[in-house]
């Protein structure tokens, strides 16, 4: 059974510094990995989806990376804003037996201090 | 463009009530559109999912049922809602393809009191 890891739980810096957000998963079979945003008592935001076959993505001051055969995602943002505080979600895409889940991690709360 | 609309946004409902949860999307055809619940504490839990019109697969036993009635209609449904039913319910949709991301609703936050 695929599970999905994030650490840390919650990451509290100040303004302007670099962080990076880590994801791991216990079985690299996976056909896609995406890192979402989700904003209090709001749905998710796509931010970054990166294929099996790929190694990163990166949109703005946004870079994701995957290792699928250690099982392993960062998202490194730079140059954090407050704006960036909000809770970080990272999900894999399964396909198995004629069926297609994601599965989550519980997410990293972000706080980015003015 | 594409939007994905829930209703209601809040919803406080007693131990026994029927629930009904409303999801559409507008700008696309033929979507698979899934529901998630996301309790407290916990990471986002896949519901259930459909890929056409009257096809539901359920992903977890439970007190809930989904429906498919339209092309881009999705509803989550109780006859009798239980305490453990609380929590926050997101709809999503995506594209037919199986590498295309899924795009999420702006969620329903449900409490069984």
């Amino acid at each position: 059974k695929q599970e999905v890891t994030q650490i840390p739980a919650a990451l509290s810096v100040p303004e302007g510094e670099n962080l990076v957000l880590n994801c791991s998963f216990t079985d690299s079979a996976i056909y896609n990995l995406q890192w979402f945003r989700q904003d209090p008592g709001k749905g998710l935001t796509s931010l970054l989806l990166i294929q099996s076959s790929q190694r990163e993505q990166t949109s703005g001051r946004l870079n994701a990376s995957l290792d699928k055969s250690s099982g392993r995602s960062t998202l490194y943002i730079a140059a954090s804003q407050p704006g960036d505080s909000a809770t970080y979600l990272c999900a894999v895409k399964e396909y198995r037996g004629g069926s297609e889940k994601l599965v989550f991690g519980k997410g990293t709360k972000l706080t980015v201090n003015p | 463009s594409q939007t994905i609309h829930q209703w209601p946004a809040t919803l406080v409902q007693p131990v026994g009530s029927p629930l009904s949860l409303e999801c559409t999307v507008e700008g696309t055809s033929n979507p698979n559109l899934y529901w998630y619940r996301q309790a407290a504490g916990r990471g986002l839990q896949l519901l259930f999912y459909s890929v056409g019109i009257g096809q539901i697969s359920s992903e977890v036993p439970q007190n809930l049922s989904a429906s498919r009635p339209q092309d881009r209609q999705f509803i989550l449904s109780s006859k009798k809602l239980l305490l453990s039913d609380s929590g926050f319910y997101l709809c999503a949709w995506r594209k037919q393809g199986v590498r295309e991301t899924q795009y999420f609703g702006p969620g329903t936050r449900l409490l069984v009191l």
